[in-house]
């Protein structure tokens, strides 16, 4: 079975610039999650969906980010305009909620902002 | 504010060596705890708890939770240099906006040198 997809596995771009990360959950899922893994703060949410609705947005740094959810098979993590501060790896996970499941997470995005 | 404490935040042992990794939480409306191990990429699920006092046991690596320390414990029997990785630790809400929602720790730095 398929995992957790994510893409771009490697991001490198330049201040300002708006970036767009990728990830389509594990077929019959039905939560989807954000995080975000830095050395100084560990493993952060920022976001969390149930059946393609946010249910808790409040660890979204600030407005420069945004995530969508249009399907149950596809989100993403936008950040515009992007700052060196936002270097991290971006990890996205998926459940199903209620469930005695664990999240399985995908093998992340790295973010470089130069 | 809910928080999870790992401890050590670090620990460096020798192949064949014991280890037990420290878990203490304090979530409102707990429902169970995970542990995973994070090598270079995504974090693994190893165990969820959910009720205290029953160890969970896979190879080398037990856990057990004690819901009345509000804490968990993580053994490694014989270790080996594969097992070097960061061992995470999460609590999962129970109801409303923190059902299926995951609050990690800073995590365990674990390295087993041969």
């Amino acid at each position: 079975d398929a995992g957790v997809i994510q893409s771009p596995r490697h991001e490198v771009t330049e201040m300002g610039q708006e970036v767009t990360l990728r990830c389509k959950p594990i077929s019959g899922h039905n939560s989807l999650f954000w995080y975000r893994q830095t050395m100084m703060r560990g493993l952060e949410l920022l976001i969390y969906f149930n059946n393609n609705v946010p249910i808790d947005d409040s660890g979204m740094p600030e407005d420069r980010f945004s995530a969508k959810m249009p399907n149950a098979s596809f989100s993403t993590l936008k950040i515009q305009p992007s700052e060196p501060r936002d270097s991290a790896v971006y990890f996205c996970a998926s459940t199903t909620r209620g469930s005695n499941q664990p999240q399985h997470f995908g093998d992340g995005t790295r973010l470089s902002i130069l | 504010e809910d928080k999870v404490v790992q401890s050590p935040l670090s620990l460096v042992v020798h192949e064949g060596d014991t280890v037990t990794l420290n878990c203490s939480y304090e979530v409102t409306n707990f429902r169970s705890l995970l542990w995973y191990k994070q090598e270079k990429k995504a974090p693994t699920f190893l165990f969820m708890l959910t009720s205290s006092g029953i160890e969970k046991k896979s190879g080398r690596l037990s856990s057990i939770l004690d819901k009345k320390e509000l804490s968990s414990i993580l053994n490694i029997t014989a270790t080996q240099t594969g097992d070097s990785a960061i061992y995470l630790c999460a609590v999962e809400g129970e109801r409303g906006s923190t059902l299926g929602r995951l609050y990690f720790g800073r995590g365990t730095q674990l390295t087993v040198w041969p």
